[in-house]
């Protein structure tokens, strides 16, 4: 079964620093990979999503993300932090190949923008 | 365009009463998803449909929680009895079925709190 593992469930920063939010997916073919970020009472948006044509990925907000096949990674980065960014950030992945169509999340990260 | 559509937006109910959550997805949109969200256990998938039909209940907690969609553009959530355990965020969200690249989207959530 795919998954995914998010290092650090709480990352602060001061604003204007670098974000840098981690993502580890476990998969015998590569996945698509999506980041989500969910602001507070909110639902879910989509930021970006990786699905087999460029290995980096530009989302919304001045997020982007890499996919790196070697590390098994698709880790989420800004080069500037706003306090705006502040939020709940999950990973999720889901299969290509099977036809299954839902989405498997990681268990999120909490970004915390400092003044 | 309008969102997934959640109702109601917040609940409290009594333990033992039976809940209902309702979810107009995405015009256009033929499959359905179900997530639960906890502090204990992040997000999971519950069910999802494929043109109206069940595809995977396999997360579906136990025989209180059933869910219904009699028709492309509605689909229902219940619990009956309810417990306090089953108090959560509650999301729906629909995706076409092109491919399982394409971006799911979410409604804002039924937070319920069972008491």
């Amino acid at each position: 079964a795919q998954s995914v593992t998010q290092l650090g469930s709480h990352v602060s920063v001061s604003e204007g620093a670098l974000v840098l939010l981690r993502c580890n997916y476990s998969s015998s073919v590569p996945p698509y990979l999506f980041w989500y970020v969910q602001y507070p009472n909110q639902g879910l948006q989509l930021l970006l999503k990786y699905t087999s044509a460029a290995t980096l990925v530009k989302g919304i907000n001045g997020f982007e993300a890499e996919f790196k096949k070697s590390e098994t990674s698709f880790h989420l980065t800004k080069p500037s932090a706003h306090m705006s960014d502040a939020a709940e950030y999950f990973c999720a992945v889901s299969d290509q190949y099977t036809g299954r169509r839902a989405l498997t999340f990681g268990s999120g990260t909490r970004l915390q923008v400092q003044p | 365009d309008a969102g997934v559509i959640q109702s109601p937006r917040h609940e409290v109910t009594e333990m033992g009463q039976e809940v209902t959550l309702r979810c107009k997805p995405i015009s256009g949109h033929d499959y359905l998803f179900w997530y639960r969200q906890t502090m204990m256990r992040g997000l999971e998938l519950l069910i999802y449909f494929n043109n109206n039909v069940p595809i995977d209940d396999s997360g579906m907690p136990e025989d209180r929680f059933s869910a219904k969609m009699p028709n492309a553009s509605f689909s229902t959530l219940k619990i009956q009895p309810s417990e306090p355990r089953d108090s959560a965020v509650y999301f729906c969200a629909s995706t076409q079925q092109a491919s399982s690249g394409n971006t799911i989207y979410f409604g804002e959530g039924s937070w319920l709190t069972v008491v």
